[in-house]
C-alpha cells in the first residue's frame, strides 16, 4: 500500500507563475515531511521540511503547507523559473521502532516542467 | 565537495554475478542509509547504520544482499547472485544525529545497476 502518494505524474507551469505540488499521506504516525528534488542523473537534493506541529513553512520562493486533518501537504514555488524544472519528491517521516532515527517514506514523485 | 558520493556511478552485470557499491558519506555524518528507487518510483528503504552497527532493515533487502559500515565511515552494499529485478538506481543517504527532530538526509547521486 502506498502510504505518500502523488498523484500528479507531471506538471507545466509558465516562468513567474506559481507551481503547485500536493501530496496526500495515510500514516498518522508520519511528523516530519520532506519535500526533495531530483535533476536527472542526480540523487535527491533536499528542499524544505515542515515538523507536524507548524502548518507552514517558508524558504525564499518555496513555501510547504500542511493540513494534517486532511493528511495533504504542499510545495508552492513562486515565482517559478525554468530552473525549477525536476522531479519532485514528497517525503514523510516517522522514527524507526529500534531508535530515534527516522524512516522516509517516499511519493511516486511529480515531473515539473516550467516553460519560459 | 564534500557531499555524499558513490561509486562505481553504473554497473552493467550478468545474471548470477554479485556487485558491490560503496558510499562514503558526508564526513560528520553518524548515520547512513541505503535507498534503492526504480523507474517511475520513489526511493524505498534498504537498510540504515548508526556508525557501525546496522538497526534496521527492510522487508526488500532480501538474504541476497548485504550491507556493512565496518568503521563507521564509508559503507559498502554487496548483491549476490543478482536477478534482473535488481536493476534499479541505489542511493546512498546520510545525516547528522542531533536528537531533534529536523535531521534531513543527504543523498549521494546513486549507482544505477543493469543486470542482463
Amino acid at each position: 500500500d502506498q502510504q505518500v502518494k502523488q498523484n500528479s505524474p507531471s506538471l507545466s507551469v509558465q516562468e513567474g507563475r506559481i507551481s503547485i505540488l500536493n501530496c496526500d499521506y495515510t500514516n498518522s504516525m508520519f511528523d516530519y515531511f520532506l519535500w526533495y528534488k531530483k535533476y536527472p542523473a542526480e540523487g535527491p537534493t533536499f528542499l524544505i521540511s515542515i515538523s507536524s506541529i507548524k502548518d507552514k513553512n517558508e524558504d525564499g520562493r518555496f513555501t510547504v503547507f500542511l493540513n494534517k486533518s486532511a493528511k495533504h501537504l504542499s510545495l508552492h514555488i513562486v515565482p517559478s523559473q525554468p530552473g525549477d524544472s525536476a522531479v519532485y519528491f514528497c517525503a514523510a517521516s516517522r522514527p524507526f521502532t529500534s531508535g530515534s532515527a527516522r524512516q522516509l517514506t517516499f511519493g511516486s514523485g511529480t515531473q515539473l516542467t516550467v516553460l519560459p | 565537495d564534500t557531499g555524499v558520493s558513490q561509486d562505481p556511478r553504473h554497473k552493467i552485470t550478468k545474471r548470477g554475478q554479485n556487485v558491490t557499491f560503496r558510499c562514503d558519506p558526508i564526513s560528520e555524518h553518524n548515520r547512513l542509509y541505503w535507498y534503492r528507487q526504480t523507474l517511475g518510483q520513489g526511493p524505498e528503504f534498504l537498510t540504515y547504520f548508526q556508525n557501525e552497527a546496522q538497526l534496521e532493515k527492510s522487508r526488500l533487502l532480501s538474504d541476497r544482499f548485504s550491507a556493512e559500515r565496518p568503521k563507521g565511515s564509508f559503507s559498502t552494499l554487496e548483491i549476490q547472485r543478482t536477478e534482473q529485478g535488481d536493476s534499479a538506481m541505489y542511493l546512498c543517504a546520510s545525516s547528522l544525529d542531533l536528537g531533534r527532530v529536523t535531521s534531513a538526509q543527504y543523498f549521494g547521486p546513486g549507482t544505477r545497476l543493469l543486470v542482463l
